[in-house]
């Protein structure tokens, strides 16, 4: 089976606070990429970072940081520093690169950050 | 460069009526797909196309879902008779090449209500 689970629905923080965003995928492809998106309230969908599965060295944006750990099956995102520009919906996603693939996106159901100031 | 583009943004219809939804993909992008949203829940899967074909609709949820993409740009979602459960955000999304290895660029979604 091919999914996404986001175990975290709603995170609350105050601002400057480190938080972290967990996602836990499965999938029986040798060869996929992993994906974030940022959904803010005006609803369109922003793409942060994609991965593929041979590389897994952690990857550092700026305040933003990603963790992927092919041995749990995990692709972690960290805020450093948290604003509440950062309040929004954050989707982590899979897509198999099998060929019977066609580049379809697999969603997890979401985790709803919100930064108080 | 401008993003995909969704027409229109908001639609209200009423139970058993047609709608139909526009996406305009990011100009050069050969690869689109549509994808729903329900409230609370990550986007779902509808269909694919690459080029002017529809290479996978294995996620359209029963026949009255039909989408096209006659000249291989914009693409048109069309839901005959429609239903409740229906209501929904849909959203478009484009990318360079098929793969699963690019990235997926979204539009801002057309809010479907069906009263």
């Amino acid at each position: 089976a091919q999914k996404v689970t986001q175990a975290q629905t709603e995170i609350s923080v105050v601002e400057k606070e480190d938080v972290t965003l967990d996602c836990v995928y499965e999938t029986r492809d040798t060869t996929y990429y992993l994906f974030w998106y940022k959904q803010p309230p005006s609803g369109e969908l922003v793409f942060l970072i994609r991965r593929n599965s041979f590389d897994e060295q952690n990857e550092i944006s700026g305040r933003y940081s990603w963790n992927f750990q092919k041995s749990t099956s995990s692709f972690n995102f960290t805020i450093t520093a948290s604003q509440v520009v950062d309040s929004a919906v954050y989707f982590c996603a899979l897509s198999p690169t099998s060929s019977s693939n066609t580049g379809k996106l697999i969603f997890g159901q979401g985790t709803t950050l919100q930064v108080k100031p | 460069g401008a993003g995909v583009s969704q027409t229109p943004s908001n639609k209200v219809t009423e139970k058993g009526k047609y709608v139909e939804l526009r996406c305009d993909p990011i100009s050069g992008h050969t690869a689109l797909y549509w994808y729903r949203q329900s409230l609370g829940q990550g986007p779902e899967f509808l269909i694919y196309f690459q080029g002017t074909g529809a290479a996978d609709d294995s996620g359209l949820p029963n026949d009255r879902f039909f989408a096209v993409r006659p000249e291989g740009s914009v693409s048109t979602l069309k839901i005959q008779r429609t239903e409740r459960g229906d209501s929904a955000v849909y959203l478009c999304a484009s990318s360079l090449v098929t793969s699963g290895t690019d990235t997926q660029y979204f539009g801002p979604g057309t809010r479907l209500t069906v009263l």
